[in-house]
């Protein structure tokens, strides 16, 4: 199946910095990736929808400015975690849409802490 | 009601034991469906994917799309430890997003 890797897989920081995770599409073109939030026990919940070249679609209750995307290139999406606060602890996974079959690929997901 | 109901479990079956795992849905638009694995602390990995309906078998794990009754199902032949997870089920008509059940935790038992 296709590669998707995220980095980095685990990030402590502290409460007001800024936190950035890259997810790459590995051996495919990803003109749409997806980022996503898992709380534990819980199903993965979408934040956003990103596409190359064009700004990204936040899901309801999703703050725009607080989570920033970058899709800059194929297979490139960068998430960036702004100001975070304890709140933002989460698993945040992102996934990288392959071809017409609309089946998507997971990165192995980042754990942050924000103390 | 949820657009998809998936048995939270959690689900305890002996080693060799054939498991199934079900989903149903109540969106008629759903025409892709895929089963993820989702071990702890780790990003979903796909299983299993079926367009429409209709039965596709991969090695030990079987997947089946009943259209008509709305439901899925995924079959594990010859259970085993490594099989210990949370299974996702997911679909969606086309339109990029994925709608997902909310993961059944399996444990195979040694």
């Amino acid at each position: 199946g296709a590669v998707v890797s995220q980095h980095p897989s685990r990030v402590i920081c502290k409460s007001g910095t800024s936190v950035k995770i890259e997810c790459r599409s590995l051996d495919f073109q990803a003109t749409t990736m997806f980022w996503y939030r898992q709380f534990p026990k819980k199903s993965l919940m979408l934040m956003a929808t990103s596409n190359e070249g064009s700004k990204a679609t936040y899901e309801q209750g999703v703050e725009k400015d607080k989570f920033l995307i970058n899709h800059a290139s194929l297979t490139l999406s960068t998430l960036t975690v702004t100001s975070a606060h304890p709140e933002d602890s989460s698993f945040y996974i992102c996934s990288a849409r392959s071809g017409s079959k609309n089946i998507q690929y997971f990165g192995a997901g980042t754990r942050l802490s924000v103390l | 009601q949820k657009e998809v109901e998936q048995d939270p479990g959690p689900l305890s079956v002996p080693e060799g034991a054939i498991v199934s795992l079900n989903c149903t849905y109540s969106n008629s638009a759903f025409q892709y469906f895929m089963w993820y694995r989702q071990y702890s602390r780790k990003g979903p990995e796909l299983l299993m994917y079926t367009y429409s309906s209709g039965n596709k078998e991969d090695g030990r794990f079987t997947a089946q799309v009943d259209k008509s009754s709305k439901y899925i199902s995924l079959f594990i032949r010859d259970s085993q430890p490594s099989d210990s997870a949370t299974y996702l089920c997911a679909m969606t008509g086309g339109n990029e997003k994925l709608t997902f059940g909310t993961g059944t935790r399996l444990t195979i038992i040694p």
